[in-house]
């Protein structure tokens, strides 16, 4: 029968190009924000996170930005690379004192030789 | 290697079973997480434990349930279990369970036949 599944947006980039993943949170109260990558058939991996007093983090070629106003996160990854192929996640966390992430439903990152 | 340790890695049961998956958070992490990860859902928060009780709780059925035990250690109970159970099913750890990231073990695949 038909297999039913979620329908990840992907993004097709060339090994050396720049990629930019996009993600809309929806809760105007989440204050920490982290972005996860997931190889196939592993766990997620953790890049790199950001809290709600700041717009901008670096890491090893990733950037975070983040804009409250229209609850958008974005990661950057400069001159990309075949083993950044994966699905990459963001999170949300709603809860204050307790730590539940909420993911995104992800995006498909596909390089390109 | 996250350090977060995971058993099974694979689990075949029918439905009606009940099955326990268990979790070994990194060295010193007080905080275990629970997630579903299915095609048509996504990654799904279960459930939250610092120090041996219950932090949070997200979408987790009447019929699982789950522990952290002195040594920090944690344990998924999945009874009656039904075909729609079948999932990848993580465990994550993180140092007090506040607003920080969570790292991922490899994660149990469940198939309900």
């Amino acid at each position: 029968g038909e297999s039913v599944g979620l329908h990840l947006p992907t993004l097709s980039v060339q090994e050396g190009d720049n990629s930019i993943i996009n993600c809309a949170y929806s809760n105007s109260a989440s204050d920490y924000f982290i972005w996860y990558k997931q190889e196939s058939g592993k766990g997620p991996q953790f890049i790199i996170d950001i809290r709600s007093n700041m717009d901008k983090r670096q890491g090893q070629r990733v950037t975070v930005l983040l804009n409250k106003t229209v609850k958008h996160l974005s990661l950057q990854i400069a001159a990309t690379q075949p083993g950044d192929s994966a699905v990459y996640f963001c999170a949300e966390n709603y809860g204050g004192a307790t730590n539940k992430l909420i993911f995104g439903t992800g995006t498909l990152l596909a390089v390109q030789p | 290697d996250s350090g977060v340790t995971q058993t099974p890695k694979h689990l075949i049961t029918a439905t009606g079973q009940r099955v326990t998956l268990r979790c070994s958070p990194r060295s010193g992490d007080l905080s275990v997480y629970w997630y579903q990860q299915s095609l048509d859902q996504g990654l799904q928060f279960l459930i939250q434990y610092y120090n041996g009780e219950e932090r949070a709780k997200g979408n987790i059925l009447e019929r699982f349930s789950a522990q952290q035990f002195p040594d920090l250690h944690s344990e998924l109970n999945l009874s009656s279990l039904e075909l729609g159970d079948s999932a990848l099913y993580f465990c994550a750890s993180s140092a007090t369970g506040g607003n920080e990231k969570l790292f991922f073990g490899s994660g149990t695949q469940l198939s309900v036949l």
